[in-house]
């Protein structure tokens, strides 16, 4: 079936640190790709999408791009926050499947 | 206003007792979903609606039983409550079931059983 894995967390930074988290997928299909963020005691919040190959999603500074041939969509941004600091996750949905499968989740705290 | 909202936030209840948590959705959304994330943060799907009718059922047991009795409320109903049954509870809707659009989440219902 479809599955996704994330890096490991924690993971801790600096602020203006460069942030790179990796996701990479397996799927029958061809899926769309999501970032989705969870801040402490919220629910999780869309962060950016990709629907195609190559597709480049972008929101507040985070990016990430669907590589096909690598089967990967890492997010990275090029200067982090403290504000930045939540659970992050990766997730994919086949056209067909109606839902979202996610990834493990990563933390992510932002030292000042 | 809050798009998908949800009720109670926690839920502390003792082993063997019977809950419900609600779930209201007030973006127009065809598709409701119900999420469940462990303690590990791993969410996996439950159950899925679209229109009032079951499209997944991914291996709940039968002690879950979700009810929607409009496109814009889908409930939960949990029998005879276990301490694995701990967790976070979301739900989430989508404007369509395809899978190329996002879903939208409530806050989440932590439910503890002791």
């Amino acid at each position: 079936g479809d599955s996704v894995t994330q890096m490991e967390g924690p993971v801790t930074l600096s602020e203006e640190a460069f942030l790179t988290i990796n996701c990479t997928y397996t799927a029958t299909g061809y899926p769309s790709l999501f970032w989705y963020v969870q801040y402490p005691g919220e629910g999780l919040q869309l962060l950016l999408k990709a629907t195609k190959a190559d597709d480049k999603g972008s929101n507040k500074g985070f990016e990430a791009t669907y590589r096909k041939e690598t089967t990967s969509f890492h997010l990275e941004k090029g200067s982090v926050q403290v504000s930045d600091s939540a659970v992050y996750f990766c997730a994919l949905s086949d056209r067909g499947a109606q839902k979202l499968v996610f990834g493990q989740g990563t933390r992510l705290t932002i030292n000042p | 206003d809050t798009a998908v909202s949800q009720t109670p936030k926690y839920l502390v209840t003792q082993m063997g007792n019977d809950k419900s948590i609600k779930c209201e959705q007030n973006l127009g959304h065809d598709t409701m979903y119900w999420y469940k994330q462990d303690s590990k943060k791993f969410l996996k799907i439950m159950f899925s609606y679209n229109n009032k009718e079951l499209i997944i059922n991914e291996t709940v047991p039968n002690r879950f039983s979700p009810k929607s009795p409009d496109k814009a409320h889908l409930n939960l109903h949990i029998n005879s409550l276990e301490l694995g049954d701990s967790a976070v509870y979301f739900c989430a809707s989508s404007p369509k079931s395809r899978g190329d659009t996002e879903a939208f989440f409530g806050q989440g219902t932590r439910l503890t059983v002791v």
